[in-house]
């Protein structure tokens, strides 16, 4: 039972545009979500979060947006940088941390 | 601030064979978990300690996984005997306390099992 979902395998962007990540949730009990990247060879690092009590966090050229109603999150990265490319996991935990869920995963790549 | 350590960072091995992954958490994180990444998934939770003691593993098949944590520092993760389904990037993440969200990973060590 896949409770966090990336639908999106990989991206491709412009270098200065948009980039738009994706990820859907089924546990409507999660209440705390994490964006993490992860460049080859390296453990997965911790981008941004947001609670479930708010829609939206930003952090620099990081933004992160949560629908509860559609149980749908997306992080924003405006604007893209080459450094950016890397595999982007989405992750979700319930009841103050510890167990993080993941998504699969989709691969950015920001071409110059 | 050293991060996470692990080691090896890679391990061939034949299966039915015994392993086993090392790892250091970040001075002071009391909180160390054990995750497996196989290859086009996200890493899955395998085991949670908080110190010494096990939180959470019930994702931790206990016919051939097992792990310790002594003296709540370092830890290590066994598998005997390894399947060829085990073949997967293990990674170790470490927190200040179970509430802390924030997790940081090592590099992992990928295993493969022919």
């Amino acid at each position: 039972d896949q409770q966090v979902k990336q639908n999106s395998p990989s991206l491709s962007v412009q270098e200065g545009r948009i980039s738009i990540l994706n990820c859907d949730y089924t546990n409507s009990m999660f209440d705390y979500f994490l964006w993490y990247k992860k460049y080859p060879a390296e453990g997965p690092t911790f981008l941004i979060s947001i609670s479930s009590i708010k829609d939206k966090n930003e952090d620099g050229r990081f933004t992160v947006f949560l629908n509860k109603s559609a149980k749908h999150l997306s992080l924003h990265i405006v604007p893209s940088q080459p450094g950016d490319s890397a595999v982007y996991f989405c992750a979700a935990s319930i009841g103050g941390g510890g167990k993080l869920i993941f998504g699969q995963g989709t691969e950015l790549s920001v071409k110059p | 601030e050293a991060g996470v350590a692990q080691s090896p960072r890679y391990k061939i091995i034949e299966k039915r064979q015994s392993v086993a992954f090392w790892c250091n958490p970040i001075s002071g994180h009391a909180t160390l978990y054990w995750y497996q990444q196989i290859l086009g998934q996200g890493p899955k939770l395998l085991i949670q300690f908080q110190n010494n003691g096990v939180v959470d593993d019930s994702q931790l098949p206990k016919d051939r996984f097992s792990a310790e944590r002594l003296k709540g520092v370092d830890s290590t993760l066994k598998i005997q005997p390894a399947k060829l389904e085990d073949s997967a990037v293990y990674l170790c993440a470490s927190s200040l306390g179970s509430r802390s969200y924030e997790q940081y990973f090592g590099p992992g060590t990928r295993l493969t099992v022919t």
